[in-house]
């Protein structure tokens, strides 16, 4: 599976946008951008994939660019609660080995 | 509830004495794997299994025993635990569909000290 670079942390004042970036720049075409996030100690959270397409659900959005090799997840009004780690993961179907790596703290300020 | 559920959430051991963290789903799901976490490290794969009766490693399976027998159930065996073991491991799983990967449930986590 390709490997991911995000950044260590960010920090994002509640109630706005927050963009968190990932730099996959060795993805092949058959393998998925995956989004999951840590609060705490908890075990983590899926929250978004996609392939080629932008992609949006109750959570968050996805942007991924025309050559595939970053993308975006923007937490539209970013609360407290998102205050988390959050892991950019490339993946194909088949060879299920995952990898998280050290994802980015992100941190919402009041 | 659909859920992920591991037990011990808590231990605190010995050195060689063997231990075993059980981990249950009860969604069906064909695909389930086991992580450790670290301070600075993220989460780094243990083991993971595609199906009952197969399992492969993972980035880090030294020192690591598995089984997968049943469906719902992927046992972590520790044979042997040293101090370099202790850490929070995390249970998932996932089912597998035939286009894209599904999406990984995880449990609420183990924590191990090895003494």
């Amino acid at each position: 599976d390709a490997k991911t670079t995000q950044p260590p942390s960010m920090d994002c004042a509640e109630g706005r946008a927050a963009n968190l970036p990932c730099n996959h720049s060795t993805i092949s075409g058959n393998e998925y951008v995956y989004w999951y996030r840590q609060i705490h100690s908890q075990g983590p959270q899926y929250i978004i994939h996609g392939l080629k397409n932008n992609e949006t659900n109750e959570m968050a959005s996805l942007i991924i660019t025309e050559d595939r090799k970053s993308s975006t997840l923007i937490l539209p009004h970013a609360t407290l609660r998102d205050t988390a780690v959050y892991y950019c993961i490339v993946l194909e179907t088949i060879g299920y080995m995952l990898t998280f790596g050290v994802g980015t703290q992100l941190t919402v300020n009041p | 509830e659909a859920q992920v559920t591991q037990n011990p959430r808590y231990l605190i051991t010995v050195t060689g004495k063997k231990l075993t963290v059980t981990c249950s789903q009860n969604m069906n799901h064909e695909y389930m794997s086991w992580y450790r976490q670290d301070p600075g490290l993220g989460l780094r794969q243990i083991y993971y299994s595609m199906n009952v009766e197969v399992t492969d490693k993972g980035d880090v399976p030294e020192g690591y025993k598995v089984s997968r027998k049943e469906k719902r159930n992927f046992p972590l065996i520790l044979e042997s635990p040293s101090p370099n073991q202790t850490s929070l491991y995390f249970c998932a799983s996932s089912p597998l569909r035939s286009i894209q990967p599904g999406e990984l449930f995880f449990g609420e986590g183990s924590r191990l000290t090895v003494l």
